[in-house]
């Protein structure tokens, strides 16, 4: 059973036009995860929630905004799309204690054109 | 800040053995992590290992952690055309839940 689910597996978007990546959980973890990955690079955390907290990496762009309405969904916005923003977006999520292994969604592949 | 290094590639035969290393640099590592990456789909945690431990087995898969040279590896028996992926090594430090993650070896089995 899909347990870290991401929608739409692949998106298209135009050069400016804003653009909004889905993600859901049936795990009920309270921490959840927005990563970029380029091709031959290691996972880059944008920004993760930590219940309804938010918490933004220094470097992430002002471009990326996040939501969070509930504990099951946590949505990635975004706002300009430029062509270096084609990647790989990755949702994940972990429990707040233990070994805070963390559970990947498929991802999803977005193209600037 | 914390580092973690891999090589970038391995290629080895169909049937042999791999092994997949990864220093790292933050002496307070309390976990590590071993993920697999197949083409096109999301990062999937094959093993962990908590700092205290020096070996951990499970099936095919053997992690060893030289917590002195900060050294972690990762063997897979008996290697499979399956096994081919992209592998990346993580730690996370005490008091933290953000991982940080290595650039991952590209494991290449060949027949």
């Amino acid at each position: 059973d899909a347990m870290v689910i991401q929608n739409p597996r692949y998106q298209v978007t135009q050069f400016g036009k804003p653009v909004t990546l889905s993600c859901s959980q049936t795990l009920n973890h309270n921490v959840m995860y927005w990563y970029q990955q380029k091709s031959s690079q290691a996972p880059k955390l944008l920004f993760h929630y930590y219940d309804k907290d938010f918490n933004n990496e220094a470097d992430t762009p002002d471009n990326f905004q996040s939501r969070r309405p509930n504990t099951s969904f946590c949505f990635l916005d975004i706002r300009s799309p430029g062509l270096g923003d084609a990647a790989m977006y990755l949702c994940a999520t972990s429990r707040e204690t233990g070994s805070y292994e963390q559970y990947f969604g498929p991802g999803t592949r977005l193209t600037v054109t | 800040g914390e580092d973690v290094e891999q090589s970038l590639f391995l290629s080895v035969r169909e049937g042999d053995s791999s092994v997949i290393n990864c220093t790292y640099t933050d002496s307070s590592s309390t976990y590590l992590y071993w993920y697999k990456q197949e083409p096109g789909a999301g990062l999937q945690l094959l093993t962990y290992i908590f700092s205290n431990m020096d070996m951990k087995q499970d099936q095919r898969l053997t992690v060893l952690l030289n917590k002195k040279d900060k050294h972690l590896s990762l063997r897979i028996a008996d290697t499979q055309t399956g096994d081919s992926a992209i592998y990346f090594c993580a730690e996370k430090s005490g008091g933290s839940y953000i991982p940080t993650f290595g650039r991952g070896t590209s494991l290449i089995v060949h027949p």
